[in-house]
């Protein structure tokens, strides 16, 4: 069974611009979460979406958004970008939506705001 | 609020050296998952083993084994024998029923030299 997948894997972008990530889950997986990964505040969950629902989500600004589609593949949008924003962006599916389920991670996306 | 500590920032051994990790958590949940997640440079999450509050049973899987002890809050990871391919970042994380996301620790990095 394929992973989950994570597209772009590099993105440079430069304060003021916005940006898309997207993430497609592992089959058969309909939850979708998002965590920004930085040296400075560690892991940090961003939102999660079950059956295009956020049902979820952290303590992150409105520039801050997501959607999930049908097909349970996900995106996330961060408009405005400014320089504390660069971070690894990591995508985890799990079965269902619940904290008991174990979530399985993509490989990320590393922003870089200049 | 839920905090997870993993107070060694940074472990390195020489490689077949035992190694354990420590992962202190809080939570005022009496039902929670608690997890350990391996980051190798690449930057994916590696998942590594799930357990929940009920089960206090320590697991073993071969070089890996972990500890959970309710009473003193702690889950922590032993590698025995380790060897170079070991060498990663290291994640303690918690969940809980409700809030469906992971809180993670701010990570040990473990260098094995050979």
């Amino acid at each position: 069974k394929a992973g989950v997948t994570q597209t772009p894997r590099y993105l440079i972008k430069t304060r003021g611009q916005q940006v898309t990530l997207s993430c497609s889950p592992i089959s058969g997986h309909r939850s979708v979460s998002w965590y920004q990964q930085t040296p400075g505040q560690g892991l940090q969950f961003l939102f999660e979406y079950f059956s295009e629902t956020q049902r979820n989500k952290g303590n992150f600004p409105g520039r801050f958004s997501g959607r999930q589609f049908s097909n349970s593949r996900s995106e996330m949008n961060v408009s405005t970008l400014e320089l504390g924003d660069s971070a690894l962006y990591l995508c985890a599916s799990s079965l269902t939506s619940g904290g008991m389920e174990t979530q399985y991670f993509g490989p990320g996306t590393r922003l870089l705001v200049l | 609020a839920q905090k997870v500590t993993q107070a060694q920032t940074e472990i390195s051994v020489v490689e077949k050296e035992d190694v354990t990790l420590d992962c202190v958590y809080e939570t005022r949940d009496t039902t929670y998952y608690l997890f350990w997640y391996k980051q190798p440079p690449s930057g994916e999450l590696v998942f590594l083993i799930r357990r929940n509050s009920f089960d206090e049973q320590n697991e073993i899987s071969g070089r890996y084994s972990w500890n959970f002890q309710k009473s003193t809050s702690s889950f922590n990871f032993t590698i025995t024998a380790s060897q170079v391919v070991d060498s990663a970042v290291y994640f303690c994380a918690l969940s809980d029923t409700g809030r469906r996301a992971l809180t993670f620790g701010s990570g040990t990095r473990l260098q094995v030299q050979p």
